[in-house]
């Protein structure tokens, strides 16, 4: 079955650019969508299909996806930030999310 | 605005049934996609199933085929998860989301969860 794999941790200073990585075969074949989690919250989209910002995520939420890495940017880094993020994938007819990364800003 | 709202969580035994429903507003229900996505405790994000905009397609993942069964009432705005032969490994918070008219698409909208706990 097909596997999105992401680093358990990224740590960012406030003010620095934080880059969370999304590993998966052939992964620039399909669109990656990306989820903001904070504690005892709900998921919330913050990239959609590779790099479309969705309506009220802020510019400093950037996106790609090529070869078989998508990569979620967060240029100037908040400390409202800090949160687990998670990307996301459908292989057929199956959707496949990573394991999730957990942003440190420190 | 968009509101999606679980309910029918509870602790249940190995083996048993429940069913969740989540009632959808502030969007036309037969537009868009539905999903489950759970979240067992202290981990990842685990998608579960997917009704299609016009209920024609349903998919799941394998953990959950021949056990779990997804449906919705139009006339209601409400979206179901019947899950039967329960087991502890189902744990989890169980959110509904709403995806696009395509069912392969991104959840761009997600209720509060409902927690079901399996367990003797």
């Amino acid at each position: 079955s097909y596997a999105l794999t992401q680093p358990p941790t990224v740590s960012v200073s406030p003010g620095r650019t934080a880059s969370i990585t999304c590993s998966g075969d052939n992964l620039e074949d399909k669109y990656v969508y990306w989820y903001q989690q904070k504690p005892g919250q709900s998921p919330v989209l913050v990239m959609s299909q590779d790099t479309k910002r969705p309506s009220g995520i802020p510019e400093r939420f950037s996106g790609s996806n090529s070869g078989n890495t998508a990569t979620l940017t967060i240029s100037g880094t908040q400390p409202i930030d800090e949160a687990d993020y998670y990307c996301q994938a459908w292989d057929s007819s199956t959707s496949v999310f990573g394991g999730g990364t957990k942003l440190t800003v420190l | 605005q968009v509101q999606l709202v679980e309910s029918g969580g509870g602790v249940v035994q190995p083996g048993r049934s429940l069913r969740l429903s989540c009632e959808a507003s502030g969007f036309t229900f037969s537009r868009n996609s539905l999903h489950w996505v759970r979240q067992a405790p202290g981990k990842g994000l685990q998608w579960v199933a997917v009704i299609s905009y016009d209920g024609s397609n349903k998919y799941y993942t394998d953990s959950v085929k021949g056990r779990f069964t997804i449906s919705r009432d139009i006339s209601k705005n409400t979206l179901f998860l019947q899950m039967d032969s329960l087991r502890v490994d189902d744990t989890a918070v169980y959110y509904c989301a709403r995806g696009g008219r395509s069912w392969n698409t991104e959840f761009d909208y997600w209720g509060q969860g409902t927690l079901v706990t399996v367990s003797s």
